[in-house]
């Protein structure tokens, strides 16, 4: 089946600091998935980030950026400055037939 | 504007007793709806979803039934609860169809505790 696997957290970072969390993911029914990242901060529901439906594109929000690439089957999450209150746990997933696949979430932490 | 409500916030739930978890849209008609779990430590995984009053199609089974009485409603319940089922419930919901039926917007969630 389909499934998504992402940078085991917890994940510290400091303040101002380059951030990179990897996901890959493998699609059996379908060739190019929607690709997505959402995120939950503390206290709050699950949130889209981004998205990039099509193979080659790069998603942007918030600083942040993924490019969907094909032939790596990968989504990697980065952000060149992060900021205190990027503190949430991010999750990335693909959409399949009606479904989304979720990694495990990366819990990212801000060191002031 | 849309809005997605959840009730109850949190449960601290009896093995064996019942349970039920709601779902409320507001501002969007004819939504897909979806129920998604996610216990301690684990991944969140689809339960169920629906495309019309009425009608549901499970994803996966964990002794938990859902319905759609209303458009804008969508509940998830059982008679008997497990030490399982304990984990953190999240309603969803997309458009019908369409280049943005593909993404799914979260609710705040209903976090239970099953002792």
């Amino acid at each position: 089946g389909d499934s998504v696997t992402q940078t085991e957290g917890p994940v510290t970072v400091s303040e101002s600091e380059s951030l990179i969390i990897n996901c890959t993911y493998s699609a059996t029914s379908i060739a190019y998935p929607n690709l997505f990242w959402y995120v939950r901060y503390p206290g709050e529901g699950l949130q889209l980030l981004l998205k990039v439906i099509t193979a080659g594109q790069k998603g942007s929000s918030r600083g942040f950026e993924a490019t969907y690439n094909k032939e790596t089957t990968s989504f990697h999450l980065q952000k060149a400055s992060v900021q205190e209150s990027d503190s949430a746990v991010y999750y990335c997933a693909l959409y399949n037939q009606g479904k989304l696949i979720f990694g495990q979430g990366t819990k990212l932490s801000i060191k002031p | 504007a849309q809005t997605i409500h959840q009730w109850p916030v949190a449960e601290i739930k009896a093995v064996g007793s019942p349970l039920s978890l709601g779902c409320t849209i507001k501002g969007k008609s004819s939504p897909n709806l979806y129920w998604y779990w996610q216990a301690t430590g684990g991944t969140l995984q689809q339960l169920f979803y629906s495309i019309t009053v009425g009608q549901v199609e499970s994803v996966v089974q964990l002794n938990l039934s859902a319905s759609r009485p209303k458009d804008d409603q969508f509940i998830l319940s059982t008679e008997k609860l497990l030490l399982s089922h304990s984990g953190f419930y999240l309603c969803a919901w997309s458009l019908r169809g369409g280049p943005s039926g593909n993404t799914l917007y979260f609710g705040e969630g209903s976090r239970l505790i099953v002792v």
